[in-house]
């Protein structure tokens, strides 16, 4: 199994420009989530989704879509990045939402919007 | 507020001396609580969590942690430190906020082994 797979790795953007990050796990599992991460501040969830085809936003959803493609596959779009975007995004899935199972994170796409 | 609390940026240790690095939480409630480690350009792995039952948790690599409920801490722990120990580790903990379970993150301590 590769776990949770996330593209790109590195990523430039110029202000304005919009991306799709992409994210793909073969576990099975039925939650995945989207996180950033910034210096001193941990993981901030962005948009989880429970379940095949729900989503359902988190704490800093501002600037940020998503996409439950199918049970494998989350994506989060930027429309229009910003500086405030700079950041380390991770996406991690788990097998069940609401029971006390560990979260899967993917080795993260580091994005630096000028 | 509900939140994690890890009060040490950097925890520095010899190699083959026990290290702990701290955490603290404040959360409403029985709380299901987590450690995480992350190694350079890599993403978060999952340690050991605390759910119920003793106090005292084994997760992976040797590493162990204490719940004590009357500190309200979950610090982390390991008898014997490596040099492949030096990371960035998270304390996470789980609570039903705004209608689903969220993860809250602490804001991480790097521990440096120094052989």
């Amino acid at each position: 199994n590769a776990g949770v797979t996330q593209t790109p790795k590195f990523q430039v953007l110029k202000t304005g420009q919009s991306m799709t990050l992409q994210c793909a796990q073969d576990m099975n599992h039925n939650s995945m989530y989207w996180y950033r991460q910034d210096p001193g501040m941990g993981l901030r969830l962005i948009y989880y989704s429970a379940s095949e085809g729900t989503t359902d936003k988190g704490e800093v959803p501002n600037g940020y879509n998503v996409s439950r493609l199918n049970k494998r596959e989350f994506s989060l779009r930027l429309e229009s990045a910003a500086p405030s975007q700079t950041s380390v995004y991770f996406c991690a899935s788990r097998r069940l939402a609401g029971v006390d199972n560990e979260q899967f994170f993917g080795p993260g796409t580091r994005l630096t919007v000028l | 507020a509900q939140s994690v609390a890890q009060p040490e940026d950097q925890v520095n240790v010899a190699e083959g001396n026990p290290l702990t690095v701290k955490c603290t939480y404040s959360v409403s409630g029985n709380p299901y609580l987590f450690w995480y480690v992350q190694y350079p350009n890599r993403g978060l792995q999952f340690l050991l969590k605390y759910i119920t039952g003793d106090n005292l948790v084994k997760g992976s690599y040797g590493f162990e942690a204490e719940f004590n409920k009357s500190q309200t801490s979950f610090h982390l722990k390991k008898p014997s430190a490596l040099v492949s120990d030096s990371a960035l580790y998270f304390c996470a903990v789980r609570l039903f906020s705004g209608g689903y379970n969220k993860l809250i993150f602490g804001a991480g301590t790097r521990l440096a082994v120094h052989p």
